[in-house]
């Protein structure tokens, strides 16, 4: 089965950085998505790491260590507008296709 | 219209009501789901469908039966519901259910369903 942890709320201070983790035990693994949800809207893709090491976009890093089961959403420079859902999943092969599995999300209130 | 359309954005029924959310996609995807999203907890698959082909049916109560005529639309008819199913159904598209690249996920706005 699939298992992933991720914080229930953070709060971060606008200007700062925030660092969300995601931990998971899975069987088989082939990447793992970060996700944003604003209250009342859609998920919408942030970030997909498979390979171990830092991706980076823009204000927005991902973090994966296979080895580890560990993964980390990191910001910088938050912003008001940066207060949402963010959704940690991992895909995995199962029952013949490539299955994503959510986390339940960290809520992230950016405070002035 | 671009990405992904779902409508009713909100519906309100009675236990014994029957009714039907609509999904349609513009992304060319060939794969399609279903999500139920309740407070607190995680968004838990219901549905996957690959080029209208249901691959996957996570256990989910039969008075929840979803339609797949193409590859564009998908549709999650609704009867006889309890007061339990009240969340936010999201729809959503992906290129394909086999590719192992990135292959993320584009989610519709939602339904909000209230069961009474």
């Amino acid at each position: 089965g699939q298992n992933i942890d991720q914080p229930t709320e953070m709060t971060a201070t606008e200007g700062a950085i925030v660092q969300i983790n995601c931990t998971y035990q899975t069987s088989g693994f082939n990447g793992l998505f970060w996700y944003q949800q604003h209250a009342g809207e859609a998920p919408t893709f942030l970030s997909y790491n498979v390979l171990d090491g830092l991706e980076e976009k823009g204000r927005f890093s991902s973090f994966l260590s296979r080895s580890k089961g560990y993964s980390y959403l990191l910001l910088k420079e938050l912003q008001m507008k940066d207060s949402a859902s963010y959704l940690c999943a991992v895909r995995a092969p199962s029952g013949g296709y490539q299955k994503v599995t959510f986390g339940t999300g960290t809520k992230l209130q950016v405070i002035p | 219209e671009t990405g992904v359309t779902q409508t009713p954005r909100h519906l309100v029924m009675g236990m014994t009501n029957k009714k039907s959310l609509k999904c349609e996609q513009h992304l060319g995807h060939n794969a399609m789901y279903w999500y139920k999203q309740s407070a607190k907890k995680p968004l838990e698959l219901m549905f996957v469908y690959s080029l209208e082909e249901r691959v996957e049916n996570n256990s989910v109560p039969s008075r929840f039966s979803p339609e797949c005529p193409n590859s564009s639309h998908l549709f999650l008819h609704l009867h006889t519901l309890q007061p339990e199913d009240s969340a936010l159904y999201l729809c959503a598209s992906s290129q394909d259910l086999y590719r192992g690249a990135d292959n993320e996920q584009f989610f519709g706005p939602g339904t909000r369903l209230t069961v009474l």
